[in-house]
Order: C-alpha cells, then structure tokens, then sequence
C-alpha cells in the first residue's frame, strides 16, 4: 500500500512570495489533514477535510493561507505571502474513518515539507 | 479548548533503563488518545494508541494506559534500547458536537539512548 505523498520535500522562498504545497492521501481514505510543525513544537492542526468538505479551520491563517481538496482525492495548501514566521514543516495525513463512532482515529503521515522564509 | 501537556525533554537513558515520558490531557467527553514516534529522518507514525478509559495501547514494548480520572496515558517501557532513540508525541483526537473529531497534538519529547 502506499503512503501519504507529498511535495515538494524542500521549499525556500523570499518572504511576500507564494509558496505551494501538494498532498496525495492514501486510497480510501476519506480524511486528511494538513499541520504546520515548527521546530521543537508538536504538529499544529490547520485544516482538516472529510471527504472534499470542511471539517475544521480554526487555525488556519485564512487572510494568507488556503486549501482546497477537489474530489475529495488529493490536495494543495497555499500561502500568498508568505512571512518569516512561516518557516516550518508542513505535514500532511490522512486517515480511514468508519461508523458513527470510529474505533480509532490512527493518521498517516506523509514525508513533509520543509519551508524556509527568507 | 483540547490541550495535552507532555513532559519536557530530551530525556537521556542508558540502555536497558526504564522509561517513563508523561502525558496528561484536557479535553471534553471521551477522547481517544495515541502515541506517535519519529525516528530521526522519518515521518511521525502511530506507535499505540487507547480508545477508551483503562485501554491499555501496546507495541514494541511499550505501553500506555488511558487513565480518565488522572487524565493521564504516560508511555513506559520497561529497557530501552539505543535504537528507541526519538521524538515521541503524545495525541488525543476530542469529540466536537458537529460529529467530528478533531487531533490534538503535544509538543514531543526528545529521547536519547546512550549504549
């Protein structure tokens, strides 16, 4: 089975620039997530999609960052401009959910990518 | 809102050592918590996880038990080996009363074993 893809690995860009990033989940999986990890912190959950609906954005920096997931297969993360304080990695996972109440909610997480601001 | 607290690393062990890495959580209803490891040069991946209070998630040796009235699930290992070596991350995913359930992340904590 393959895993969560995603690219690219590395990413170095001026600041006020834009920046793309791309995520192919697992087949099958009906959720995905992205998180921005910045170095010596846990994963910050951005957004998280079911299918190609919404979830959960209350952390995502709307006036500079967006994300879309058409199809409910795979997806882009943008963020036009970027700031310094953006430099981070971004995570993408996905996950299998089932029944009202699933059993577990185990992610599966892509490679990342590395977003230098400069 | 869900917040989850880990202790402070690096912890540094000699192999063989007993390992304890705390987790303690906040979060409304019952959530189910988990464990993610990241070896060094590799993606975050699931090491155990717990769905229900008193579970008890395993996997490699180690273990976790989710404790609802501590609200607690610390990760132990009873001899740690030098390739054990890395972040742990301690995760709970908390019911949101649009039928959703959201992750929550702590900060990771650093481990480093000396053989």
């Amino acid at each position: 089975e393959a895993g969560v893809a995603q690219s690219p690995r590395y990413k170095i860009i001026e600041k006020r620039q834009s920046v793309a990033f791309w995520c192919n989940p697992i087949s099958g999986h009906a959720t995905l997530y992205w998180y921005q990890q910045i170095l010596g912190q846990g994963p910050k959950l951005l957004i998280q999609f079911q299918n190609n609906g919404v979830v959960d954005d209350s952390q995502l920096p709307k006036d500079r960052f967006s994300a879309e997931r058409l199809k409910g297969v795979d997806s882009t993360l943008k963020i036009q401009p970027a700031k310094l304080e953006d430099s981070a990695v971004y995570l993408c996972a996905s996950s299998l959910e089932k029944g009202v109440r699933p059993v577990s909610y185990e992610q599966y997480f892509g490679p990342g990518t590395r977003l230098t601001v400069t | 809102g869900d917040s989850v607290t880990q202790m402070e690393g690096p912890v540094t062990l000699s192999e063989e050592a007993f390992l304890t890495i705390n987790c303690t959580y906040t979060a409304t209803g019952y959530p189910s918590l988990f464990w993610y490891v990241q070896y060094p040069g590799e993606g975050l991946q699931l090491l155990l996880k717990a769905t229900k209070a008193d579970d008890k998630g395993s996997n490699k040796g180690f273990e976790a038990t989710y404790r609802k009235e501590t609200t607690s699930f610390h990760l132990e290992k009873g001899s740690v080996q030098v390739s054990d070596s890395a972040v742990y991350f301690c995760a709970l995913s908390g019911y949101r009363n649009w039928g959703s359930y959201i992750p929550t992340f702590g900060r990771g904590t650093s481990l480093i074993v000396h053989p």
